[in-house]
C-alpha cells in the first residue's frame, strides 16, 4: 500500500544547529513530494516541493529537501535552526499513479529549537 | 488576493445539532478537499471534488456529507455532531497549472460538547 512515514513526532535541535526532519513513501512510481510547515494554531504553508526536475529542491526559510529516489526519501534540512523554526512539519505526497488520489499527510514532526 | 477562504473560523456546537462549514476558493482550480486534523495524527481526507457536480469519500467520511454546485464552493455538512467530530477542519484546493500545489484555507477549530 502507498504510504508516507516521518520518522519521529518531535525532534530537538539548539539554536544554530542542523535541522533534519525525515521522511520517507512507499511507491513504485516517483511521486509528487512537498513539505509543510504549520505554526501553533495557523493553517498550513508551503515550504517546498518536488514535482520533476532537480533533486534537490530548495524553499522559503532556509530550508531545502533531497528527493532519493533509490531510498525512497524526502527529507527536509535546514544547516542553522532559529527560535523561529519551532513548528510542526508535515511530509505529503501526491501518488500519480492513483488516479485522482489526493494529498496524503505523513502523522507530522514537531520541531523544538531550545536556546 | 483571497485564495481559499474558511468560515467559520471557530465554532461550539451541542451534541445532536448541524452546521456547515463553507469554503470558497477563487483560483478557478477543479480539485477541492476537506481535511481534519486531530493531535498526532496528521490530517485525514474527509472528502474530496475533482470539479462542480463530482465528489467522492476520503478516509473518513462518516457523519459528513458534501456538495460541489460550483467550482468555487465546496461546503462540508456535520449533521447530529458528535464529540468524535471536534478537530480543526482544513479546506484546500489543488491546481495543476502550478505544480499540483495544494493550497490551504485557514482552518475551522471546531468543538462539540
Amino acid at each position: 500500500a502507498q504510504s508516507v512515514t516521518q520518522l519521529g513526532s518531535h525532534v530537538s535541535v539548539s539554536e544554530g544547529a542542523l535541522v533534519l526532519l525525515r521522511c520517507n513513501y512507499s511507491s513504485s512510481v516517483p511521486p509528487y513530494l512537498f513539505w509543510y510547515v504549520q505554526y501553533p494554531n495557523q493553517g498550513l504553508q508551503l515550504l517546498l516541493k518536488y514535482t520533476t526536475g532537480a533533486t534537490l529542491v530548495k524553499g522559503i526559510n532556509g530550508f531545502e529537501a533531497e528527493f532519493k529516489k533509490s531510498e525512497t526519501s524526502f527529507h527536509l534540512t535546514k544547516p542553522s535552526a532559529h527560535m523561529s523554526d519551532a513548528a510542526e512539519y508535515f511530509c505529503a505526497v501526491i501518488f500519480r499513479n492513483s488516479g485522482n488520489t489526493p494529498l496524503v499527510f505523513g502523522k507530522g514532526t514537531r520541531l523544538s529549537v531550545i536556546a | 488576493n483571497a485564495g481559499v477562504t474558511q468560515t467559520p473560523k471557530f465554532r461550539i456546537l451541542k451534541i445532536g445539532q448541524s452546521m456547515t462549514l463553507q469554503c470558497t476558493q477563487d483560483m478557478n482550480h477543479n480539485y477541492m478537499y476537506w481535511y481534519r486534523q486531530d493531535p498526532g495524527m496528521g490530517l485525514k481526507l474527509i472528502y474530496y471534488s475533482v470539479g462542480a457536480g463530482i465528489t467522492d469519500k476520503g478516509e473518513v467520511p462518516n457523519g459528513y456529507n458534501v456538495s460541489r454546485s460550483t467550482t468555487e464552493d465546496f461546503p462540508l455538512r456535520l449533521e447530529l455532531a458528535a464529540p468524535s467530530q471536534t478537530s480543526v477542519y482544513f479546506c484546500a484546493t489543488r491546481g495543476r497549472s502550478d505544480g499540483n500545489t495544494i493550497y490551504f484555507g485557514e482552518g475551522s477549530w471546531l468543538t462539540v460538547v
